[in-house]
């Protein structure tokens, strides 16, 4: 167990539709990241945030959008779902002490499947 | 080509067999990740490295930064460590975590 929950664990949307995944930070964590992880490969880096504001994003696209509130907890928005949206999404808490070094203590992931 | 890349994808062993899973990278780092994914998801972070070695319990990695190169060694495997193993690197240049594919590693009783 690290701390680090995700809710819903598993859901099904349709083309077009959209969808909030949430993530709840291990305690005293300020940085959250959130990764998309296909089946069969390893998770690709979506966005992070670091007290409440955007500190970095991978290449995708803008209907990928994120949140994290004064408590730490974020929000994953994904707009306009595509097939190819159907992945295990990540979150992933750290103290950003050194963002050299610091580990990442993950979530269990959420289940998206999109028809 | 991926920046890591991991070998093998697959392995099957057998109780008590020792195991090496491989990971090569291309870019200058400034941490390595040892990272256990089991069916349905969850990721435990097993070790971080920026040089030599680690050892916790059976588990053991290793990393040679002039060849860009990490090893994680299983010693006495036993059917719970059945899981992926993923690599994950962090570049010097600041970036965020650059995940391999990982290796599907089954352990028979």
């Amino acid at each position: 167990e690290t701390g680090v929950t995700q809710s819903p664990t598993h859901l099904i949307k349709t083309r077009g539709q959209q969808v909030t995944l949430r993530c709840s930070s291990q305690s005293g964590h300020n940085t959250v990241s959130w990764y998309q992880q296909a089946l069969g490969q390893g998770p690709q880096f979506i966005f992070q945030y670091y007290r409440e504001e955007e500190n970095g994003r991978g290449n995708f696209p803008p209907r990928f959008s994120g949140l994290q509130f004064p408590n730490y907890s974020s929000e994953l928005n994904v707009n306009a779902l595509e097939l190819d949206d159907s992945a295990l999404y990540l979150c992933a808490s750290s103290l950003a002490r050194n963002r050299g070094t610091d580990t990442q203590y993950f979530g269990p992931g959420t289940r998206l499947t999109v028809l | 080509k991926n920046e890591v890349e991991q070998s093998p994808q697959n392995l099957t062993a057998q109780e008590g067999e020792f195991i090496t899973i491989n990971c090569s990278y291309s870019v200058g780092i400034s941490a390595l990740h040892w990272l256990q994914q089991h069916p349905g998801g969850g990721i435990v972070s097993l070790f971080m490295l920026s040089s030599g070695k680690k050892k916790h319990g059976r588990l053991i990695a290793t990393i040679n930064i002039q060849e860009k190169h990490s090893s994680l060694h299983i010693t006495a495997s036993h059917p719970r460590d059945s899981a992926v193993y993923i690599c994950a690197v962090r570049p010097l240049s600041g970036g965020q975590l650059t995940f391999g594919s990982g290796t599907q590693l089954t352990v028979l009783p």
